[in-house]
């Protein structure tokens, strides 16, 4: 069955400094990957999507990410974090079954951010 | 191009009431999907409208319910509400069915009492 996990429930970094969030992902074909951000009280906004070609993808905000297959991981990457970054972060995987298709998601990490 | 709303955003009801919630896509997004989040479950996929149709259905009971209408707004319906259904309640858009690109909407919070 699909399935994604994000190993890290919580994860505090200090403004300016670098971040990785891990992803691991559980699917039979290739993916379609997805880094969503949750701040409070709000609903999910799209950071970046891998379908396919280049394996490192750009998204906004000074966000990008690494699909890599041998690894089934998906590590969203930030070189310098700032006090606003501070949020949760979904991995999610386009999965397909016989009814149609649907996203997928991790737990969620949740980031903060010292000054 | 305005992002995807859903009304209300917070909504209070007593175990054994209904609930009607609304969403409606971005301009020209004809697919809307529904998920639910607790913090116990995290996010789960509810089903996804198109063309008025349910196209996909997650594991859920049959108390959930939804529909589409012509133009692309979709209202999900939950019967017989229980505490556990307490909950954000998330729509998302996409431009066609079986898109994994979603948008998703602020989302609804539905406290049960």
């Amino acid at each position: 069955a699909q399935s994604v996990t994000q190993p890290d429930i919580h994860i505090t970094v200090s403004e300016g400094a670098s971040l990785e969030l891990r992803c691991n992902y559980s699917y039979g074909a290739t993916p379609y990957l997805f880094w969503y951000v949750q701040s409070p009280g709000q609903g999910l906004q799209l950071l970046l999507k891998y379908f396919s070609g280049d394996t490192l993808v750009q998204g906004i905000k000074g966000f990008e990410a690494e699909f890599k297959r041998s690894q089934s991981s998906f590590n969203l990457r930030k070189p310098s974090v700032h006090w606003s970054d501070a949020a949760e972060y979904f991995c999610a995987v386009g999965a397909q079954n016989q009814a149609g298709t649907a996203l997928i998601f991790g737990k969620g990490t949740t980031l903060s951010v010292s000054s | 191009k305005a992002g995807v709303t859903q009304t209300p955003r917070y909504l209070i009801k007593t175990r054994g009431q209904q609930v009607t919630l609304s969403c409606s896509p971005i301009s020209g997004h004809r697919s809307v999907s529904w998920y639910q989040q607790t913090p116990g479950q995290g996010l789960q996929f509810l089903f996804e409208y198109f063309s008025e149709t349910q196209r996909n259905k997650g594991n859920f009971p049959g108390r959930f319910s939804g529909r589409q209408f012509s133009n692309s707004r979709s209202e999900m319906n939950v019967s017989t509400l229980e505490l556990g259904d307490s909950a954000l309640y998330l729509c998302a858009s996409s431009l066609v069915v079986g898109s994994y690109e979603q948008y998703f909407g602020p989302g609804t919070r539905l406290t049960v009492t």
